[in-house]
């Protein structure tokens, strides 16, 4: 089975922080995606990842990074944490023949910026 | 701009009953459709995945169909158990890698 770990279920940090969120893969899959739920707009995508080293702006990029050294790993970084990013972060993984394989989504990091 | 409505919002029903969840959307130029499940706080399960050129993929109870003409998809729960309540997301995959997610059906199932 897939499996998509992020390494916290729960952080809470200040404005002004720099916020890292990590999420491993262990499928060797060549995508990678980050996206945000918020009650009433549904999950959102940040950004994604084609390759190591390689990413692609999503739909709600503004006040975000990312960063893919290796191929398991993506990770999310808020750079100036604001109140306006508590959310729920999830992160998915797929293999490269998108026609007929699916996402796979870790359990979710809540984040809440005080 | 690809836009994925699903109706109802919410559902409760008893237990043992079939039911059908709808999912909808504008652009029929998709790769595939694929059925989430969520369970409070935590992250999606992948259910099913329809790939654009089929009609219907089935998994033990649940069956999904897909209607591209129409923009339609339909999931199937037969035999509806309390375990089954949870959210379910349908989301269709544009382009790219991009998925466009709908908002989501919350289902309970009472005893």
């Amino acid at each position: 089975d897939v499996k998509v770990t992020q390494s916290s279920r729960y952080l809470v940090k200040r404005t002004g922080e720099k916020v890292f969120l990590e999420c491993v893969q262990d499928m060797d899959h060549e995508n990678m995606f980050w996206y945000r739920q918020d009650p009433g707009l549904g999950l959102r995508l940040i950004y994604f990842s084609y390759d190591v080293k390689m990413k692609e702006k999503g739909d709600i990029p503004e006040g975000y990074s990312v960063s893919r050294e290796k191929k398991e790993r993506f990770s999310l970084i808020l750079e100036s944490a604001s109140t306006n990013q508590t959310s729920m972060y999830l992160c998915a993984s797929s293999s490269r023949d998108i026609a007929i394989q699916p996402q796979h989504f870790g359990d979710g990091t809540r984040l809440s910026i005080l | 701009k690809q836009e994925v409505t699903q109706i109802p919002a919410a559902l409760s029903v008893p237990e043992g009953e079939n039911l059908v969840l709808n999912c909808s959307f504008t652009d029929s130029a998709i790769y595939n459709l694929q059925w989430f499940r969520q369970d409070p706080g935590k992250g999606l399960t992948s259910l099913l995945l329809i790939q654009s050129s089929q009609r219907e993929q089935t998994s033990g109870r649940l069956n999904a169909s897909l209607d591209k003409s129409s923009g339609r998809s339909t999931l199937y729960i037969a035999a509806s158990q309390p375990g089954d309540s949870a959210t379910y997301l349908c989301a269709v995959r544009r382009g790219t890698d991009k998925l466009i997610f709908g908002t989501g059906t919350r289902l309970q199932v009472f005893p």
